[in-house]
């Protein structure tokens, strides 16, 4: 298995930029996690999405973050627009079934800086 | 809410050293424990994980013993290598609750 795929894997872009990160989850997982890692506040998660459905996006900081997931095999970060507080590594992470004991599987992140 | 607290790094170590990395943890009900590991430039992996009380988790000569007396689940292994070197992070994951809470992540450098 390949495991999770995230795109691109490093980005800088300036201040007000559109930016879109990428995930493909490991093929037959039904959630899929994104996290955000900072120096500052460590590991965060900002949205879970279960069967392609967001089901808690409390952690998505401000309107100017959104994701989707229009199919099984593929999620979305958006951030339009950026700023340099953006600036983080962000995973993805995916999981097969409904159990607190499930593994998540992350993918190698996508380093973002925002000038 | 749930929330993890793990030792500040970081911990310097020669190779073949006796290693613990300390973890507690708040949760309400029996939450699940992990242990990832991220390499430099990589995403984290599953070390090891435990999923009630007294389970020991174990991987690559690492363990971890979920204690719930203590709430804790301190990651030890008896001797480390350079290869050892990476960021620890402790973790929990409630009940049915899908969410992943982290640590701060404790750096590790094993010099030869």
């Amino acid at each position: 298995d390949a495991g999770v795929i995230q795109s691109p894997r490093h980005e800088v872009t300036e201040m007000g930029q559109e930016v879109t990160l990428r995930c493909k989850p490991i093929s037959g997982h039904d959630y899929l996690f994104w996290y955000r890692q900072t120096m500052m506040r460590g590991l965060e998660l900002l949205i879970y999405f279960n069967n392609n459905v967001p089901i808690d996006d409390s952690g998505m900081p401000e309107d100017r973050f959104s994701a989707k997931m229009p199919n099984a095999s593929f999620s979305t970060l958006k951030i339009q627009p950026s700023e340099p507080r953006d600036s983080a590594v962000y995973f993805c992470a995916s999981s097969l079934g409904g159990q607190g004991t499930n593994t998540q599987y992350f993918g190698p992140g996508t380093r973002l800086t925002v000038l | 809410g749930n929330s993890v607290t793990q030792m500040e790094g970081p911990v310097t170590l020669s190779e073949e050293a006796f290693l613990t990395i300390n973890c507690t943890y708040t949760a309400t009900g029996y939450p699940s424990l992990f242990w990832y590991v991220q390499y430099p430039g990589e995403g984290l992996q599953l070390l090891l994980k435990a999923t009630k009380a007294d389970d020991k988790g174990s991987n690559k000569g690492f363990e971890a013993t979920y204690r719930k007396e203590t709430t804790s689940f301190h990651l030890e292994k008896g001797s480390v290598q350079v290869s050892d070197s990476a960021v620890y992070f402790c973790a929990l994951r409630g009940g049915s609750n899908y969410k992943l809470t982290f640590g701060k992540g404790t750096l590790l450098t094993v010099n030869p």
